[in-house]
């Protein structure tokens, strides 16, 4: 499918598990971030990166684990979940055209915690 | 700390009654861009405006418009004529810096009824 995918689209785990959540985008965009939405904070970006290899910590990178060793994917993992990270989570792509170019979002992981 | 302030919560109007969305961003940065997303009932995150921070110049397109102050460090979105699909949660982000991370505010949602 061309665009940005995620999956699962859904999730349910239990506290202690390990969780990966997919991202996949089909533009060759350079730059990709992960968000996580919660009510009452916008999106809080969590990693994001700037090319294969290379990542970096947002704002609440905190039990999460990044990985970029192929442009069109940016696994996000969560080592131990724990509740506090239930949440939907939206990965972004953007492309070369500079910090103004707008970000495309997937269609987001709703994940609970249970 | 928030760094973009969107202090209305909810905003309920009737069709065709004009709306107003509020944001009001804090940066030290002279480079930067402000943009506005909007968030259907289905979720996912849809770019609709983008501005930078040397062009004040305020736009109309469409039935949206956009009042950018960099003396009130604010950047406004009316949405002209509402009708009931314009029924969303509106987000104002801010990027700085040369990776285009954006900072979301926490949202506003507009309600549109018949």
């Amino acid at each position: 499918d061309a665009g940005i995918t995620q999956s699962p689209r859904y999730k349910i785990t239990e506290t202690g598990r390990q969780v990966t959540l997919m991202c996949h985008q089909t533009w060759s965009h350079s730059y990709m971030f992960w968000y996580r939405q919660d009510l009452g904070h916008g999106l809080r970006l969590i990693y994001y990166s700037a090319a294969a290899d290379i990542t970096d910590k947002g704002e609440v990178p905190d039990g999460y684990v990044v990985s970029r060793s192929k442009t069109e994917n940016f696994p996000l993992t969560l080592e131990s979940a724990t509740r506090s990270q239930t949440s939907v989570y939206f990965c972004a792509s953007r492309g070369d055209r500079g910090p103004w170019g707008e970000q495309y979002f997937g269609p987001g992981t709703r994940l609970t915690v249970t | 700390a928030q760094k973009v302030t969107q202090a209305q919560t909810e905003i309920s109007v009737v069709e065709k009654e004009d709306v107003t969305l509020d944001c009001v961003y804090e940066t030290r940065d002279t480079t930067y861009y402000l943009f506005w997303y909007k968030q259907p009932p289905s979720g996912e995150l849809v770019f609709l405006i983008r501005r930078n921070s040397f062009d004040e110049q305020n736009e109309i397109s469409g039935r949206y418009s956009w009042n950018f102050q960099k003396s009130t460090s604010s950047f406004n979105f009316t949405i002209t004529a509402s009708q009931v699909v314009d029924s969303a949660v509106y987000f104002c982000a801010l990027s700085e810096g040369s990776w285009g991370k954006l900072q979301f505010g926490a949202g506003t949602q507009v309600v549109v009824t018949p």
